[in-house]
């Protein structure tokens, strides 16, 4: 157990739905990135929050969108679902600091169909 | 930008054997870390082991081990007495040593079986 949480762990919805993602760090962790794992693309780097403000952004579709709140759990926002968007989406979280290691979360299967 | 490529998309080997996983990286960077993850069918993430780049000596962690060759870009990892538990994807990875929090690029994977 990496300590790093997601929920849910699967989420089932049609094409155009908007879907939210959550994830809670580790405790400590004031670092949490968001990836994609899709069979085509692979592993993909989203979006990077550090203490509630965004840090490092990847590729992501703007209809996505994230946030960190006060207690440091982040959302990701999902809309105008496509079929495509159909993947594993992964929290990783991680302390600040140049040897930091990203500690990931069990991941949110997603099927839009 | 970086890039990391594992040129073996599958590889297997025997109970209680040792096989050696292929990872090779393009930067320009001199200061950066690498890791090995390992994803088995669960579909969790867990880290096997990490790398720093100013090190010379290679980082092991029981059973695995990693031969870096800075100047040939290439980290390689080896899995000895494997066993049956070690069956999983393996990502290899790379993270800029330039800026605190930065983003993972993965490699393809290596799929490995390990048969008893």
């Amino acid at each position: 157990d990496s300590g790093v949480t997601q929920t849910p762990k699967h989420l089932i919805t049609a094409t155009g739905q908007r879907v939210t993602l959550r994830c809670s760090p580790r405790s400590g962790d004031l670092s949490v990135y968001w990836y994609q794992q899709s069979l085509d693309q692979g592993l993909q780097f989203l979006i990077q929050y550090y203490n509630g403000e965004e840090r490092a952004k990847g590729n992501i579709l703007e209809r996505f969108s994230a946030q960190q709140f006060p207690d440091l759990h982040s959302e990701l926002n999902l809309s105008s679902l496509e079929l495509g968007d159909s993947a594993l989406y992964f929290c990783a979280s991680s302390v600040v600091g140049l040897t930091e290691t990203q500690y990931f979360g069990p991941g949110t299967r997603l099927l839009v169909l | 930008a970086q890039t990391v490529t594992q040129s073996q998309p599958e590889m297997s080997v025997q109970e209680a054997e040792t096989v050696t996983l292929s990872c090779t990286y393009d930067t320009s960077e001199s200061d950066y870390y690498l890791f090995w993850y390992k994803q088995p069918p669960s579909r969790q993430m867990i880290l096997v082991i990490r790398q720093e780049a100013y090190k010379q000596q290679n980082a092991t962690e029981n059973r695995f081990s990693v031969n870096f060759q800075k100047a040939a870009k290439s980290f390689s990892l080896k899995i000895s007495d494997s066993q049956l538990g070690d069956a999983a994807m393996y990502f290899c990875a790379y993270r800029s040593g330039e800026t605190s929090g930065s983003r993972l690029t993965f490699g393809e994977g290596t799929q490995l079986t390990v048969n008893p």
